[in-house]
């Protein structure tokens, strides 16, 4: 089983729909969560941490769910710059980054 | 402007022929790491670095060497380049458990 485990989509929504996306993680150990964001063949950018009392960011909302070792991350009015892979991130026990293979997303007009 | 760079960015090569890609960040950071992306595979890393002279393996580090030196730099060598490891390549950094910074990518190809 993989440490991180994502739905890879991708997800076809129409501009204006809500999507919500769900990380899985293995190592209930796991201290720091993060969800970055990666346009087509450029670098992975940080676009939020997860907090254990949820977090919002305008439209996106981040939750975590320790006890069932998932996060979630809510886009709300769905823009079609908002088409990009969405990448699941865990920091494991020993201080490690832990990737998600990424949930492909493409808002369309 | 705080950043990680890398050089070069496109790089075509030939099999057997040594090469270095550079990594370099202004953020201070201890922590530096190489990652190597493939469709369907996700983001792989392939060392990393806990500080100066500190370098340790990563899931796919076969083929590849690195050095740290200097707290900035963390250059990706590989010594005999096979077609397998034609990829597109990230190099990043961060202090201990707190946000990751990538560099731009370099695309690597290994005809």
């Amino acid at each position: 089983r993989k440490e991180v485990e994502q739905d890879p989509g991708p997800f076809n929504v129409p501009e204006g729909a809500t999507v919500a996306f769900n990380c899985t993680y293995s190592n209930s150990a796991s201290q720091s969560f993060f969800w970055y964001r990666q346009d087509c063949r450029k670098e992975p950018k940080l676009l939020m941490s997860v907090y254990s009392s949820g977090n919002e960011d305008g439209r996106f909302t981040a939750q975590l769910n320790r006890a069932s070792q998932y996060i979630s991350l809510l886009i709300r009015d769905s823009k079609l710059s908002d088409s990009a892979t969405y990448l699941c991130v865990v920091y494991n026990q020993g201080g490690k980054l832990i990737f998600g293979q990424g949930t492909e997303l493409s808002v369309k007009p | 402007e705080a950043q990680v760079t890398q050089n070069p960015r496109y790089l075509i090569t030939v099999t057997g022929k040594k090469l270095t890609v550079t990594c370099s960040q202004n953020m201070n950071h201890e922590y530096m790491s190489w990652y190597r992306q493939d469709p369907g595979l996700g983001l792989r890393q392939i060392y990393y670095s806990m500080n100066v002279e500190v370098t340790d393996k990563g899931d796919v580090p076969e083929g590849y060497k690195v050095s740290r030196k200097e707290k900035r730099n963390f250059p990706l060598i590989l010594e005999s380049p096979s077609p397998n490891q034609t990829s597109l390549y990230f190099c990043a950094s961060r202090r201990a458990s707190d946000t990751q910074y990538f560099g731009p990518g370099t695309r690597l190809t290994v005809l």
